[in-house]
């Protein structure tokens, strides 16, 4: 089945304990994205990656770094979390970046900063 | 006390009416639009895209409407069954950049 796996589901942590959200997708794309979705804020967009090694900076990139070492996996890696950065997190996957046919999203992740 | 945004619009139907639900976008540039459902729980969904050069394109069930003149989209969603409840989103592409509007609550009655 096509998907974007997340994980963990939920997490609860406490400030300035570095954390690393993973995602993986199986369809071969080339373009990641994380988001976090806010009430009133919608989906914001943190990193994206265009390809291989290939990341650039979303709208809210401050406090999370990404890396891009295969085509599969796009983890977001929070250095020292912070009370701000509770909120849910979407990973999506597109065949490019323009995302023709639509983004495949994650289940999310839920996180809590303590 | 509540805050200025963040109590999204609503939209209730009674299951078997038609929904429609709108969405104004912010540039006039982007060239590629599209709508997402999504379910408590869940991530968003794709449900139908238009291109720019395009004004109205139909699925199962929905119909997307695009008014460049006005900036402004539609999802129309026919015979609304109580799974069509949720929160509906509409993405706009502009040279390779997707924004996502705030949403839609849609609740459908039996």
């Amino acid at each position: 089945e096509a998907q974007v796996t997340q994980n963990p589901r939920y997490l609860i942590t406490v400030t300035g304990k570095k954390l690393t959200v993973t995602c993986s997708q199986n369809m071969n794309h080339e373009y990641m994205s994380w988001y976090r979705q806010d009430p009133g804020l919608g989906l914001r967009q943190i990193y994206y990656s265009m390809n291989v090694e290939v990341t650039d900076k979303g709208d809210v990139p401050e406090g999370y770094k990404v890396s891009r070492k295969e085509k599969r996996n796009f983890p977001l890696i929070l250095e020292s979390p912070s009370p701000n950065q509770t909120s849910l997190y979407f990973c999506a996957s597109s065949l490019n970046r323009k995302g023709v046919g639509g983004y495949t999203f994650g289940s999310g992740t839920r996180l809590t900063v303590v | 006390g509540e805050s200025v945004g963040l109590h999204l619009p609503t939209l209730s139907v009674q299951e078997g009416d038609n929904s429609i639900i709108n969405c104004a976008y912010s540039n006039s540039a982007s060239d590629y639009f599209i709508w997402y459902k999504q379910e408590s729980g869940k991530g968003p969904q794709f449900i139908i895209d238009i291109r720019s050069n395009m004004d109205k394109r139909q699925g199962q069930r929905v119909t997307v409407l695009l008014n460049k003149t006005v900036k402004h989209l539609s999802l129309q969603i026919a015979a609304t069954q109580p799974g069509d409840s949720a929160v509906y989103f509409c993405a706009e592409n502009m040279g390779g950049k997707l924004t996502f509007g705030q949403g839609t609550i849609l609740t459908v009655h039996p």
